[in-house]
């Protein structure tokens, strides 16, 4: 079963760093793009940005990119988001998810979505 | 501000149809790029129910379905049941700035 199992809920005050992590399990792990979304609460899904694991090729939503670093460590099938210092703007919940498809990276699904990863922010 | 846009609210009796739409440019579904759906069942991850502007994946009922024309693409419910309501969002590529994969703004179906 493929399956994407990502850390558990984090409490952070502003300034902060935060890494959060995403294991992935039953398919070859560096063979497919891995995303993260965003969701703040009450709100719609935004698409931050995706990692190659196999060439850690990365690609970044405008929005988010310089404000969130994607890694990924395949020798232990895990992707990973950071921050270096938290904003209270942050807080959201956070998906990682397989992306799936044929041909170009642009047309990838996501399929299958990891539980979420709840991220607080607050002095 | 998302550069795909849905209505916020679509709403039907048991059994009845209704289709959301997802309105995005040229720079996105007038270009060529997949769209692709996602069901959010409240307190849940988001679930893929179509791939490729009309592919259901194994397990997913045929009342759902998808289409694509133009800069659109719709997805449409028939014989809506008491468990379709959700949040649905749409999701593709959007070719502008340095490229990235978008969300559309979701919408909230709720059965009467």
């Amino acid at each position: 079963e493929v399956q994407l199992v990502q850390s558990g809920a984090e409490v952070k005050k502003p300034g902060e760093s935060l890494k959060i992590s995403c294991k992935g399990s039953g398919y070859s792990f560096t063979s497919y793009w891995i995303g993260w979304v965003r969701q703040m609460p009450g709100k719609g899904l935004e698409w931050m940005g995706i990692i190659y694991p196999g060439d850690s090729d990365t690609r970044y939503s405008p929005s988010f990119q310089g404000q969130v670093t994607i890694s990924a460590d395949k020798s232990i099938s895990t992707a990973y988001l950071q921050w270096s210092s938290l904003k209270a703007s942050d807080t959201a919940m956070y998906y990682c998810a397989r992306g799936y498809g044929s041909g170009r990276w642009a047309d990838n699904w996501f399929d299958p979505w990891g539980q979420g990863t709840l991220v607080t922010v607050s002095s | 501000q998302s550069v795909l846009t849905q209505p916020p609210s679509v709403s039907g009796a048991p059994g009845q149809r209704v289709t959301i739409s997802c309105t995005g440019s040229s720079s996105n579904i007038g270009a060529g790029y997949d769209v692709h759906w996602y069901q959010q069942l409240p307190g849940t991850a988001p679930k893929l129910l179509i791939y490729g502007n009309s592919n259901r994946p194994s397990g997913v009922p045929d009342r759902f379905s998808g289409s694509k024309s133009g800069t659109s693409a719709s997805l449409a419910i028939s014989g809506l049941q008491a468990e379709d309501e959700a949040d649905y969002y749409c999701q593709s590529y959007d070719s502008s700035l340095s490229g990235s994969g978008v969300f559309g703004t979701g919408t909230k179906v709720t059965v009467l």
